[in-house]
């Protein structure tokens, strides 16, 4: 079952631009999670933020949580080629036997 | 990071036929691993959960019959997609959770099997 929505569905930039991604989801969560999926493999982990943490940096990625609005966003500075893919949101909702609700996803397209 | 395995990467199959994929944590106890179907272009759809010793938990409208899931150890978990039909053709994609390391820990992912049913 799907709780997260994102948007865009599709994000197309230029190389060196930044890119943002949203994410919204409907219940209390212990945590929310960004993932990356290159085309036709498995799921890359990037980042989990917690229900108590605001926003979290890895590298080139921040991402930030606002419970209140139940939405969540993915940012990703200074974006390469090598950053084509596509980005999931997913949430692992309280008593869930660590069940994660997975989001539409975005597909991002870097462009040389 | 922790490592998981998934394999076959690709399998092609006859109709009619059974498919088995194993999914295995290299270096940490899976004590739950979950079972995603992916659609062309669309997100992950979760078929099941499975716990090491004991059934697994299949989402609603996932035919237990057909997709039989066995965690025989906190190493391994297999899904065999039974008298597979064209309609079975996807991606399918595990994941693990350390057991050891309680909620707030990611997921890692096997790196998906694609089925072809012919």
């Amino acid at each position: 079952s799907q709780q997260g929505e994102e948007d865009p569905q599709a994000l197309s930039i230029q190389e060196g631009e930044n890119a943002t991604m949203n994410c919204s989801y409907k219940t209390s969560i212990n945590n929310l999670q960004w993932y990356r999926q290159n085309s036709g493999r498995g799921l890359v982990h990037l980042i989990l933020i917690r229900s108590n943490e605001r926003e979290k940096h890895s590298g080139r990625l921040r991402v930030t949580l606002d419970t209140s609005k139940k939405s969540s966003s993915l940012l990703i500075t200074a974006s390469r080629a090598a950053d084509t893919a596509s980005y999931f949101c997913a949430t692992e909702i309280m008593d869930s036997n660590y069940q994660l609700i997975w989001g539409a996803g975005t597909k991002l397209i870097i462009k040389p | 990071g922790a490592v998981v395995s998934q394999h076959p990467s690709r399998v092609i199959c006859k109709s009619g036929t059974s498919v088995k994929i194993e999914c295995r944590s290299l270096d940490f106890q899976a004590t739950t691993m979950f079972w995603y179907r992916q659609f062309p272009k669309q997100s992950l759809m979760l078929m099941a959960t499975s716990n090491e010793g004991s059934k697994a938990t299949y989402e609603q409208g996932v035919e237990k019959d057909k997709f039989l899931i066995n965690h025989a150890s906190l190493t391994l978990s297999t899904l065999t997609v039974t008298s597979a039909h064209p309609e079975d053709s996807s991606f399918y994609i595990c994941s693990a959770r350390d057991g050891g390391q309680g909620m707030n820990t990611e997921a890692f992912f096997g790196q998906g099997t694609r089925l072809t049913v012919v």
